[in-house]
């Protein structure tokens, strides 16, 4: 199985603060790569699918960028509403696998 | 719109069976493939299984495969997830999801499964 490593786990961060999550696959999955936010108690929502392409009706601020075995998302000025939990996720081969979350707190 | 909606979630015994369902409208299911992933609460997302758009093949995860069957009605929009020889580990969140190419663009809400004596 492809193992998915997200840094940091954790971040704590401001409004209007620059925030980068990376992600990094055990081998080259080429673009297959995806970013979904969750909040509590909801189901998880699609950002950026194919590593780059944002899902229609996610603000642009958010943005991922990466190929091979390197990923990254970026959200150019953070929210309130983006206080969340963050998953990458690989769907180059089955089993399709997510890392491990990274959460964004508020400073 | 779009609309997944699982149930059959509930409290049942170690080595129990439970058949969770996902009713699916606002686009033409038969076209999809749908995938089941899980979430232990307050922990991290994890694949279970997906099935095709005409329910002729399936994959599961390790820890499922030989306990768990994926399966589909076109003609009622409905997918479903048959659990069976349940175990403690099996307690999660299970969610429906719409693959739209590569991507789980479209989630239910969620039904809970817990397995405990």
């Amino acid at each position: 199985d492809i193992q998915m490593t997200q840094s940091p786990s954790s971040l704590s961060a401001s409004v209007g603060d620059r925030v980068t999550i990376t992600c990094r696959a055990s081998q080259s999955i080429s673009n297959y790569l995806n970013w979904y936010q969750q909040k509590p108690g909801k189901a998880p929502k699609l950002l950026i699918y194919a590593a780059s392409n944002l899902q229609s009706g996610v603000p642009s601020r958010f943005s991922g960028s990466g190929s091979g075995t390197d990923f990254t998302l970026t959200i150019s000025s953070l929210q309130p509403e983006d206080f969340a939990t963050y998953y990458c996720q690989q769907s180059y081969s089955t089993p399709w696998t997510f890392g491990q979350g990274t959460k964004v707190e508020l400073k | 719109e779009v609309q997944l909606v699982e149930s059959g979630g509930g409290l049942v015994q170690p080595g129990g069976s439970l058949r969770l369902s996902c009713a699916a409208s606002g686009f033409t299911f038969s076209s999809y493939w749908m995938h089941w992933v899980r979430q232990v609460p307050g922990k991290g997302l994890v694949w279970v299984s997906h099935i095709n758009s005409d329910g002729s093949t399936t994959n599961y995860a390790d820890s499922v495969k030989g306990r768990f069957t994926i399966s589909r009605d076109n003609a009622k929009n409905t997918l479903f997830l048959q659990m069976n020889s349940l175990r403690d580990e099996d307690t999660a969140v299970y969610y429906c999801a719409r693959d739209s190419g590569n991507d789980h663009d479209y989630w239910g809400q969620g039904t809970l499964v817990t397995v405990s004596s």
